[in-house]
């Protein structure tokens, strides 16, 4: 099987732009988490979706916001650039929906200047 | 809020020598505790489960309920045990079910001296 899929690897915005992020996770699975990775504030938990729908959300302003289609392909998007949002986006799969047992992406780093 | 602490930000052992990493978590209930770990330029990938009860590349770990504590040992450290390892605890979340939301410590870089 391949593994959970993020495009882009890398990107480079300014401040105020907006970006958008994909993630192909494992054929067949239907969880798809999001992760910020700073040096700073380690992994934190952006959002969770299933099946289409947000089931947890963490605790990040409203300029964070994402989706998941019906194939289970998800994009998160943050609004309104800050330097602050410089980090490594990891997207994780997951097909026994409970169990935390998430398989990671490589991630997106995301250089905002 | 739930929080997981990983006191050590680095951690240095011989070959052959034991490894502890230490990871302990805010009480709540019954926690569902992880160890993640991330070798150089690999994806960040399940270690070990706590509720499997198995050895994984020789590492163990056990819940500690009353010190609140779930460290990650193994008993002979080998070179390709260096990496970067993560404690991690399920939830909360407002779903009983299927929550995937996982509340990550900061890590723990460990290099294992030839």
């Amino acid at each position: 099987k391949a593994g959970v899929t993020q495009t882009p690897r890398y990107l480079i915005k300014t401040r105020g732009q907006q970006v958008t992020l994909s993630c192909s996770p494992i054929s067949g699975h239907r969880s798809v988490s999001w992760y910020q990775q700073t040096p700073g504030q380690g992994l934190q938990f952006l959002f969770e979706y299933f099946s289409e729908t947000q089931r947890n959300k963490g605790n990040f302003p409203g300029r964070f916001s994402g989706r998941q289609f019906s194939n289970s392909r998800s994009e998160m998007n943050v609004s309104t650039l800050e330097l602050g949002d410089s980090a490594l986006y990891l997207c994780a799969s997951s097909g026994r929906v409970g169990t935390g047992e998430l398989f990671f992406g490589e991630g997106s780093r995301l250089t905002v200047l | 809020a739930q929080r997981v602490t990983q006191p050590e930000k680095l951690l240095s052992v011989f070959k052959g020598a034991p490894v502890e990493l230490k990871c302990n978590y805010s009480y709540s209930g019954s926690p569902e505790l992880f160890w993640y770990v991330q070798y150089s330029r690999q994806r960040l990938q399940l270690l070990l489960r706590h509720i499997s009860r198995e050895s994984i590349k020789g590492f163990t770990a056990d819940l500690n309920k009353g010190e609140t504590s779930f460290h990650l040992k193994k008993p002979f450290a080998q070179e390709e045990d260096s990496a970067m390892y993560y404690c991690a605890r399920l939830g909360p979340g407002p779903h009983n079910f299927g929550n995937e939301k996982l509340t990550f410590g900061t890590g723990t870089r460990l290099t294992i001296i030839p």
